[in-house]
Order: structure tokens, then C-alpha cells, then sequence
């Protein structure tokens, strides 16, 4: 099974930077996601990482710490429209079964 | 390429009725998952099927939930009868691809389901 942990709400200001964590025990490891869910739509992808270190894509970085079992997504110069819940989704070792965290609740304010 | 498309958006049923909902999945790719997210439980994988094949059904809630993918471009999630804790929202999720070959799912829109 897997047990994923990340924070209920964060809020912070509009040109900010917030960091998301995201702890996991699983009995499987085959990638961590990030997804995106502005309220009332379907979760979008953000960001994947496999291996331990940093990926950066545009105002967003992931991650990881395989030995630790840890994540973060680094959200920089926030802008209202980042307002939405985060989710991290860990990947079963040998197919596609995603299991994702409650979600954290960003809230950007001006 | 459309992306997952699902049916209907929204459903607004009676206790005790059947509900059907649909989904078509991404063209050439042959998995697809069924979740369920609720303000109280989050997102919930509740079927998976590969090669059209039920692989993972272990979330799916009882008896009363059943699924099928009778080809690669579409699937159906049925519960007879509803009950009020069943209502939801259900996303449909297929596999993509990335230029790195990474397999993220996309997820279709989701059908907001309601039982009175």
C-alpha cells in the first residue's frame, strides 16, 4: 500500500514562493507526480520525477529524495491563477497505478 | 486528439436508481483508470484496466459498482443501485506520453454525480 502526507492549506502572496511537501511510505516506487486542480476541474499534470534532485520547469520545480521518501514542489513568483490544490501522486513500481495524497489547497493572495 | 471525453457531465439521480457513466479513453493507448474524489476521501482509484482487462479493482466499493472496457475506445462505470454516499465526482483517466516517455495520465472531465 502507500501512505503519501502533505500539508491541507498553505496560503501566501501573490509574486511569492511556496513550497509544497510531500512524504511517502509505499511498498513500490516507479516515479512521484505533481497534478494541479483548480476548483471544480480535473487534476492536470505539473511535474514527474523518478530520480533523486531537481527539475525545473518554467515557475515550477519538483523534487526528490528516494532514500527519504520525499518530495516538494516549488511554486515561484505566485500569480492568482496558481490558487489551486496540489496534489502528489506516487507510481506503483510495475504498472500506472497512481496513488495521490489529499491535496494541499494553495491560496494566493494580492 | 480529444483528450478523455466523459459522459454525462453531470448526473442528478434518485436513491435506488441505475447509473451509467462513460468515458473514451485517448486513442491508441491501452490502459485506463477509473477514480472517484470526495471532499472527505480525496481521489480514489477505484478500477484499472490494461489491454481492455481489469488488472486493480480492489477500490472499487461493493457489489454494486461494476465496470467494463468491451474495446480500447470506451468504458462504462455502472452502480445499480445508487445510494446518496455514492455521490462524487468520477474522472476517467488514460495514459499519455511525453517526449521523455513519461506516462502521466490525463484525466477527463469528470462526471459530477448526485444521488438524492
Amino acid at each position: 500500500g502507500q501512505n503519501i502526507d502533505q500539508p491541507t492549506e498553505m496560503t501566501a502572496t501573490e509574486g511569492a514562493i511556496v513550497q509544497i511537501n510531500c512524504t511517502y511510505q509505499t511498498s513500490g516506487f516507479n516515479g512521484l507526480f505533481w497534478y494541479q486542480q483548480h476548483a471544480g476541474e480535473a487534476p492536470t499534470f505539473l511535474s514527474y520525477n523518478v530520480l533523486d534532485g531537481l527539475e525545473e520547469k518554467g515557475r515550477f520545480s519538483s523534487f526528490l529524495s528516494r532514500s527519504k521518501g520525499y518530495s516538494y514542489l516549488l511554486l515561484k513568483e505566485l500569480q492568482m491563477k496558481d490558487s489551486a490544490s496540489y496534489l502528489c501522486a506516487v507510481r506503483d513500481r510495475n504498472d500506472y497505478k497512481l496513488s495521490f495524497g489529499a491535496g494541499t489547497t494553495v491560496t494566493v493572495r494580492a | 486528439d480529444a483528450g478523455v471525453i466523459q459522459s454525462p457531465r453531470h448526473e442528478v439521480t434518485e436513491m435506488g436508481q441505475e447509473v451509467t457513466l462513460r468515458c473514451k479513453p485517448i486513442s491508441g493507448h491501452n490502459s485506463l483508470f477509473w477514480y472517484r474524489q470526495t471532499m472527505m476521501r480525496g481521489l480514489e482509484l477505484l478500477i484499472y484496466f490494461n489491454n481492455n482487462v481489469p488488472i486493480d479493482d480492489s477500490g472499487m466499493p461493493e457489489d454494486r459498482f461494476s465496470a467494463k472496457m468491451p474495446n480500447a475506445s470506451f468504458s462504462t462505470l455502472k452502480i445499480q443501485p445508487s445510494e446518496p454516499r455514492d455521490s462524487a465526482v468520477y474522472f476517467c483517466a488514460s495514459p499519455g506520453g511525453l517526449a521523455g516517455g513519461v506516462n502521466e495520465q490525463f484525466f477527463g472531465p469528470g462526471t459530477r454525480l448526485t444521488v438524492l
